[in-house]
């Protein structure tokens, strides 16, 4: 099975930046993704990792270290909008399934 | 980006009837899709794993009797649940990837279930 941790709730300022972590055990690894999720919402795409390095696009960054089974998210210049939950997401295995972790609590205050 | 829509988008049962929940890909093939369920506070908790022609993976501790997935075209998957009680009320969201095999799970809107 895979084992994903995130943790479950976080605060930050408005304009601030505010990095998410994601430590996930697996085998068969193929990719990790983190989504926005509002409440009562379906999960919106972010981004999505399968090589070692940071992805940029736009006020959001996604970084992935594959050999520490460690991903984090960064957001940036903090809206009060971007207040939600976000899901750390890995494919692996045969079925190329995603599974989620629990997610984290984000509460932007002004 | 690609669309999914799920229907009903809310749906309310008496307790031991039966629910069934569309989820379609609107302008893209999907070849696999993929169910979810969502408890309050809770992430999504894979349920099964659905491969248009072929029989869904299941997750351990889902029973397949109790959720039938049926993925009959490309464009089309559903999920019925059978004799549904109070603790089966939750948040049921579809994924589905397109034919191409690209990255991107496309989510639909979700099915609130409550049952009476």
């Amino acid at each position: 099975g895979q084992n994903i941790d995130q943790p479950t709730e976080m605060t930050a300022t408005e304009g601030a930046i505010v990095q998410i972590n994601c430590t996930y055990q697996t085998s068969g690894f193929n990719g990790l993704f983190w989504y926005q999720q509002h409440a009562g919402e379906a999960p919106t795409f972010l981004s999505y990792n399968v090589l070692d390095g940071l992805e940029e696009k736009g006020r959001f960054s996604s970084f992935l270290s594959r050999s520490k089974g460690y991903s984090y998210l960064l957001l940036k210049e903090l809206q009060m909008k971007d207040s939600a939950s976000y899901l750390c997401a890995v494919r692996a295995g045969g079925y190329q399934k995603v599974t989620f972790g629990t997610g984290t609590k984000l509460q932007v205050i002004p | 980006g690609a669309v999914v829509s799920q229907h009903p988008s809310r749906v309310i049962c008496k307790s031991g009837t039966s629910v069934k929940i569309e989820c379609r890909s609107l302008d893209f093939q999907a070849t696999t899709m993929f169910w979810y369920r969502q408890f309050p506070k809770q992430s999504l908790m894979l349920m099964a794993t659905s491969n248009e022609g072929s029989k869904a993976t299941y997750e351990q501790g889902v029973e397949k009797d109790k959720f039938l997935i049926n993925h009959a075209s490309l464009t089309l998957s559903t999920l019925t649940v059978t004799s549904a009680h109070p603790e089966d009320s939750s948040f049921y969201i579809c994924s589905a990837r397109g034919a191409s095999g690209g990255n991107e799970q496309f989510f639909g809107p979700g099915t609130r279930l409550t049952v009476l």
